[in-house]
């Protein structure tokens, strides 16, 4: 069975300091890698997506990808108050089946 | 581009009672999913749909559910004799084709007294 795991958290870390959310997943299979935002209440909302080893950066957000270690990670700089929420990681294998979850970390921002 | 649409927002209904939801995925996206997440889960793959066609149902699909994309563009969600353990959100979400990114709806929230 195809698996993401991720540390439920919370993660708590103060205002302007870097958040790093980490993912892990079983399936060597899997292609592609997204994180979604959830805020509480809401649904979750794309804000990143990585398919290549290495490093994706898209203003505070850097995404970290390393397939031989079957890792996946966020970071968010200048961490805000409004990036409080609960961070999904989610992959896609190359075939028809649909994405698979982890169960999210909560993201706390101490003003 | 309006986004993924769902409807109701919040349905709350008794033990035993039907219900139904409906998603509009976005514009020419040809792949739908209907997804439940409950509390400190993540969302948990229900079924999607590529065009008209169901190509695959999650165990967790009880014979109590089922759902529908009849013309391709929107979907339904049925839940016959809803049990407390119904009580989730149901996300919808809709993609372009396999290799798209996929976007969700804002969701029905369900809470089955």
């Amino acid at each position: 069975q195809k698996e993401v795991e991720q540390n439920s958290g919370p993660l708590s870390v103060p205002e302007g300091a870097i958040a790093s959310l980490n993912c892990t997943y079983s399936d060597r299979g899997s292609q592609s890698f997204f994180w979604y935002r959830q805020y509480s209440g809401k649904s979750p909302e794309l804000i990143m997506s990585i398919y290549s080893n290495g490093d994706k950066e898209d203003g505070r957000f850097t995404a970290q990808l390393n397939k031989a270690s079957q890792y996946v990670s966020l970071l968010i700089r200048d961490s805000q108050p409004s990036d409080s929420a609960t961070y999904l990681c989610a992959s896609l294998d190359s075939g028809n089946t649909p994405l698979v979850f982890g169960k999210g970390t909560r993201l706390s921002v101490i003003a | 581009d309006t986004g993924v649409s769902q409807d109701p927002r919040h349905k709350i209904t008794k033990r035993g009672q039907n219900v139904t939801f409906r998603c509009d995925p976005i514009s020419e996206h040809n792949r739908l999913y209907w997804y439940r997440q409950t509390l400190g889960q993540g969302p948990e793959f229900l079924t999607y749909f590529q065009n008209e066609a169901q190509l695959e149902k999650s165990r967790l699909l009880s014979d109590r559910f089922s759902a529908e994309r009849p013309k391709g563009s929107f979907s339904t969600l049925e839940i016959q004799r809803t049990e407390q353990g119904d009580s989730a959100m149901y996300l919808c979400a809709s993609s372009l084709d396999n290799r798209s990114l996929i976007h969700f709806g804002n969701g029905t929230r369900l809470t089955v007294t």
